[in-house]
């Protein structure tokens, strides 16, 4: 398997602008996780799925922030309209039980 | 929610020597701690986890320790080795396949 895969693995873009992050768990991996780190707060979780179902959002910081997983191989993290704080690196991660195995990461700076 | 305590934030020891991190996490009902090291640019990978019905778990030059009446696990690194330096999260959840609350993280440093 090829692991997680996310795409971009870097992304600029202007202030206002749309941003949408993808990923692709593993295979047979029915929990999938997105993440985001910054320098200031660490790795924090967003929202996470079971079975393509969104179980807990409580950590989308606001309204610009969305996520969908429309089937069990692709899920996306959209912001609208982006901001220069939203600049960090957006982890997804899948997992079967316990261990959680993370992507590489979307690299986003807000200009 | 849960809340992770990671110390220190910066860690520096001569090659060779033993390393240790400590965390402290808020929720009793968290019962699945694992820990990533992240090298820079790089993903976090997981390099050993334990569960709360174990008090240590070893993996060669690694160990955890979970002290569940204390709320807190331990790290620790043995004959430390320069490929050991990355930063290093610690993480509790409350088992299954719950999202993560990972500690602020800890700068590992090996001196040659």
């Amino acid at each position: 398997d090829a692991g997680v895969i996310q795409s971009p693995r870097h992304e600029v873009t202007e202030m206002g602008q749309e941003v949408t992050l993808r990923c692709k768990p593993i295979s047979g991996h029915d929990y999938l996780f997105w993440y985001r780190q910054t320098m200031m707060r660490g790795l924090e979780l967003l929202i996470y799925f079971n079975n393509n179902v969104p179980i807990d959002d409580s950590g989308m910081p606001e309204d610009r922030f969305s996520a969908k997983m429309p089937n069990a191989s692709f899920s996306t993290l959209k912001i609208q309209p982006s901001e220069p704080r939203d600049s960090a690196v957006y982890f997804c991660a899948s997992s079967e039980l316990n261990e959680q195995f993370f992507g590489p990461g979307t690299r986003l700076t807000v200009l | 929610g849960e809340n992770v305590e990671q110390h220190p934030s910066t860690l520096s020891v001569q090659e060779g020597d033993s390393a240790v991190i400590k965390c402290t996490y808020s929720d009793s009902a968290s019962n699945y701690f694992p820990w990533y090291k992240q090298e820079l640019g790089k993903r976090p990978q997981l390099i050993i986890d334990i569960r709360s019905n174990v008090g240590e778990k070893k993996d060669q030059r690694i160990a955890v320790t979970l002290n569940k009446t204390a709320k807190h696990f331990s790290l620790h690194i043995t004959e430390t080795q320069p490929e050991d330096s990355a930063v290093y999260f610690c993480a509790a959840s409350g088992g299954g396949a719950d999202g993560l609350t990972f500690g602020k993280g800890t700068h590992l440093i090996i001196q040659p």
